[in-house]
């Protein structure tokens, strides 16, 4: 079955290091995103790509950054981790531009000691 | 910010319909709404959306009212794995994404 997977799971880090977080999806699809959720809020957008080479900003993109050089994936790397980034990170894909029925991986945990 | 307005909490009893509320007076004309549900930490799942029209698929239905100021979730026979957060999300037309607001938390007590 077709799927998306997030790794790490669970990581803790040190301030000042760099972190990527995985994000892998097998339904071929276009779209591709990136989300935090911190306790008790909704989901705020970090970053998105609508395809290869194709990537753009959320609201909260300040220390986070992303490439997009196949369809299947979409790394999330933070280049100096600060203990505000520390959060539930969640992957999400969906098929096409117009849809706003996003799949979304289980989500990777990040503390930032 | 969130372009909606949801109850923070609500109970229901197992077996009974779930009826979620969502008000979201400033929607444009070609804004969707969009629910999702997140149980536990797991990551969000797709419910339903609708523009117009009342939807109903076999997981709940979506009742729009006219104005399209506000509209209801419908979980017709509640179980207690219906127990989750319930989010009501309008998408922005122009860049097509979803605005997450904080959600309604629906306990469902046997």
């Amino acid at each position: 079955d077709a799927e998306i997977t997030q790794s790490p799971r669970h990581k803790i880090t040190e301030t000042g290091r760099q972190v990527t977080l995985a994000c892998h999806q097998t339904w071929n699809h276009n779209n591709m995103f990136w989300y935090r959720q911190d306790l008790g809020h909704g989901l705020r957008l970090i970053h998105y790509s609508y395809g290869v080479q194709d990537t753009n900003k959320g609201e909260v993109s300040d220390g986070y950054s992303v490439s997009r050089s196949n369809t299947e994936d979409l790394p999330l790397t933070l280049e100096s981790a600060a203990s505000s980034q520390t959060s539930v990170y969640f992957c999400a894909s969906s098929p096409g531009v117009g849809t706003g029925e996003l799949f979304f991986g289980e989500g990777s945990r990040l503390t930032v000691l | 910010d969130a372009k909606t307005t949801q109850p923070p909490s609500m109970d229901c009893a197992e077996g009974r319909a779930a009826n979620l509320p969502c008000n979201h007076s400033t929607i444009s004309g070609n804004e969707y709404v969009y629910w999702y549900r997140q149980i536990h930490s797991q990551g969000p799942q797709y419910i339903i959306h609708g523009l117009k029209n009342n939807e109903t698929n076999e997981m709940a239905s979506l009742i729009i009212t006219e104005d399209r100021k506000s509209s209801t979730l419908i979980l017709p026979h509640a179980t207690l794995r219906d127990t989750a957060v319930y989010y009501c999300i309008v998408r922005v037309h122009s860049n097509y994404q979803l605005i997450w607001g904080a959600g309604t938390k629906l306990i469902i007590k046997p």
